[in-house]
């Protein structure tokens, strides 16, 4: 089946606007994770999706910062008056929740946002 | 507090030779342990896991890692690396008790010669 996939690739705009990020996880995959990771750095948790449970949005490093989900499907990351610092690539990871096999990761190719 | 540490930011070595890439984490509870490699410009594939049983784990590409509870460490090897290999790793961790973050290292960047 397909992966998680996730769009625009990359995104180029101008300081102060909003920017929207599409994720769509792995069918099937409860849980959803956002991380933002910055040219030649680690990855930076955002906000964590599980079920219907509230997300966890310790991670989010603003209130421009917002993410949605609906169900178990699509989810949105929101940014708000985009920052220059907000430069980075955002990946969006899927996996099922339990025991054995099921707690891995799957990663989509990310989205490359470029603020100028 | 949940964390994992990947001490070197950089690995080099020979085409050919063994390599290792270390990582220790630290977590209130029994850790699920996971190492992801990313490839340039593209997005993290998963490698290899510890989520329970024997402590050498075997992975893809021919890496294995080896669990050690007392060192609280998770280091990932391979016998003869190629130049393919060449990448950024990351160690993860996924506390058993809480199910919910990921804790990811900074990355190591690995440089296999030829």
């Amino acid at each position: 089946g397909a992966g998680v996939s996730q769009s625009p690739s990359n995104k180029v705009t101008e300081k102060g606007k909003d920017v929207e990020l599409r994720c769509d996880p792995i069918s099937g995959h409860t849980a959803l994770y956002w991380y933002r990771q910055r040219l030649g750095q680690g990855l930076e948790f955002l906000i964590y999706f599980q079920g219907n449970s509230a997300p966890d949005k310790s991670g989010l490093p603003s209130d421009r910062f917002s993410a949605e989900r609906t169900g178990e499907s699509v989810s949105t990351l929101t940014i708000q008056r985009t920052q220059q610092e907000d430069s980075a690539v955002y990946l969006c990871a899927s996996s099922l929740v339990g025991t054995g096999t099921k707690e891995t990761q799957y990663f989509g190719p990310g989205t490359r946002l470029l603020v100028l | 507090a949940q964390s994992v540490a990947q001490p070197e930011d950089q690995v080099n070595v020979a085409e050919g030779n063994p390599l290792t890439v270390k990582c220790t984490y630290s977590v209130s509870g029994n850790p699920y342990l996971f190492w992801y490699v990313q490839y340039p410009n593209r997005g993290l594939q998963f490698l290899l896991k510890y989520i329970t049983g024997d402590n050498l784990v075997k992975g893809s590409y021919g890496f294995e890692a080896e669990f050690n509870k007392s060192q609280t460490s998770f280091h990932l090897k391979k016998p003869s690396a190629l130049v393919s290999d060449s990448a950024l790793y990351f160690c993860a961790v996924r506390d058993r008790d809480n199910f919910n973050k990921f804790y990811f290292g900074s990355g190591t960047k690995l440089n296999v010669k030829p």
